[in-house]
């Protein structure tokens, strides 16, 4: 069935840049969305259709697209940011299956 | 504003029932799909079930074909899992989510639940 890779754990200090990637080989033809989940709480969009930032969210998260890798960006990293974050996608060539990657957690030094 | 509140979690032996809701509102139910996502204890997110905005195409994920069903009923903007044969292992937070596009080529999901919790033990 259809994978999508994140790295476990990603680790940076304040006002620093953290990159998240997520690859998979279908994602070249279905839109990725990126979620934050803080602890014992629900998660929340922060960038839909790859690149799109939903109304609210702060302008430091960025997402970016390649081939069959996306990766999101948060420049001037806050310590309010350490979170969970999961990439999501679909696939309907044959399963019709959602996706999500098995999630990186940020680490704010 | 926007709204959707999860009801119907608890405690069930394996091999029992359950039926989860999730009641929807400030938005036009009838005009989305919706999802069910669940989260195991300590673990990543892992997606269930998907019904279209119309209700005529329901998708299930590998680990619950045959034993969960989605349905929605408009008149009460209410989405319900069917949960039958439960097994430990889908012992888990589940969320109810609202599909943004209804589209397989851009599916995810703009708004969540605050979950409830199913916890499958003897």
């Amino acid at each position: 069935s259809y994978e999508l890779t994140q790295p476990p754990s990603v680790s940076v200090s304040p006002g620093q840049t953290a990159r998240i990637t997520c690859s998979g080989d279908g994602l070249a033809k279905h839109y990725v969305y990126w979620y934050q989940q803080k602890p014992g709480q629900a998660p929340v969009v922060i960038i839909y259709k790859d690149t799109e930032r939903p109304s609210g969210i702060p302008e430091r998260f960025s997402g970016s697209s390649s081939g069959t890798t996306v990766t999101l960006t948060i420049s001037g990293v806050l310590a309010e940011d350490e979170a969970d974050y999961y990439c999501q996608s679909a696939d309907s060539s044959g399963t019709h299956e959602v996706v999500f990657g098995g999630g990186t957690k940020l680490t704010v030094l | 504003q926007v709204q959707l509140v999860e009801s119907g979690g608890g405690v069930v032996q394996p091999g029992g029932s359950l039926r989860l809701s999730c009641a929807a509102s400030g938005f036009p139910f009838t005009n989305y799909g919706m999802h069910w996502v669940r989260q195991a204890p300590g673990k990543g997110l892992e997606w269930v079930a998907f019904i279209r905005y119309h209700g005529n195409n329901k998708y299930y994920g590998d680990s619950v074909k045959g034993r969960f069903t989605i349905s929605r009923d408009d008149s009460k903007n209410t989405v319900y899992l069917e949960m039958k044969t439960l097994r430990p292992d889908d012992t888990a937070v589940y969320y109810c989510a609202k599909d943004r596009a209804d589209t397989w080529s851009d599916l995810g999901f703009d708004v969540w639940g605050q979950g409830t919790m199913v916890a499958v033990s003897s």
